[in-house]
């Protein structure tokens, strides 16, 4: 079955960069998505890339993306305060007569030190 | 435009009680979702409307959970009777049919 696994905590110094990485197991995914949800919030969509893309580029959000390995990663540069956040990956296969519901990894909690 | 609107935001019930959730998705959306999203956890889909159709709901306890979707607009999940482990957020999402889903805020049950 589909499977998301992200780890689940990242601690960075403000102005660094961070790296939040996913792996999924679905080789047929088609669109893959990074959601940002801050405590006691929804889910607030940031970037995603659809699968025949390598990278993709948003502002301060660069997503890279490895079908051989399948392996996602989010990079959000000048790292904020209010970056912190629990950040979701997901995953979809869109057949063209709509998207499939989402599977979520479990998140990472993005902490960032003064 | 207004975004996927959700009620109640909060409720307490005790075991065994009922309780029904509603969203109203973006105005326009044909295809709706709804998950549950339990503490330290992602979201999990629990169905998928088309209309007011059935896609899947493979992931949605039936002998407990229901969910409805009439006219093809609002929808209702419900919970009869409810256990402990079902204390979550109830997350709706609806999409136009291309690959973004948009999220409301949610709906956070407690079951004691």
């Amino acid at each position: 079955g589909e499977d998301v696994e992200q780890s689940l905590f990242l601690s960075v110094r403000e102005g660094d960069s961070s790296v939040i990485n996913c792996t999924y197991t679905d080789s047929s995914s088609t669109y893959l998505y990074w959601y940002k949800q801050e405590p006691g919030a929804g889910l607030q969509l940031l970037t995603y890339i659809f699968s025949n893309m390598d990278m993709k580029q948003d502002q301060r959000l660069t997503v890279l993306l490895n079908k051989k390995d399948k392996h996602l990663s989010l990079r959000i540069a000048d790292t904020q305060t209010g970056d912190s956040a629990i950040y979701f990956c997901a995953e979809t296969l869109y057949s063209g007569g709509g998207a499939d519901g989402l599977t979520f990894g479990k998140g990472t909690h993005l902490i960032i030190q003064p | 435009e207004a975004g996927v609107a959700q009620s109640p935001r909060y409720k307490i019930i005790e075991k065994r009680q009922s309780v029904a959730f509603w969203c109203n998705p973006i105005s326009g959306h044909a295809t709706l979702y709804w998950y549950q999203q339990i503490l330290g956890q992602g979201p999990k889909l629990l169905i998928q409307f088309q209309n007011n159709g059935v896609v899947d709901d493979s992931q949605l306890p039936k002998d407990r959970f229901s969910a409805e979707r009439l006219k093809g607009v609002d929808s209702t999940l419900k919970i009869q009777p409810a256990k402990l482990e079902d204390s979550a957020v109830y997350l709706c999402a609806s999409s136009s049919g291309g690959e973004t889903q948009y999220f409301g805020p949610g709906t956070r049950l407690l079951v004691l």
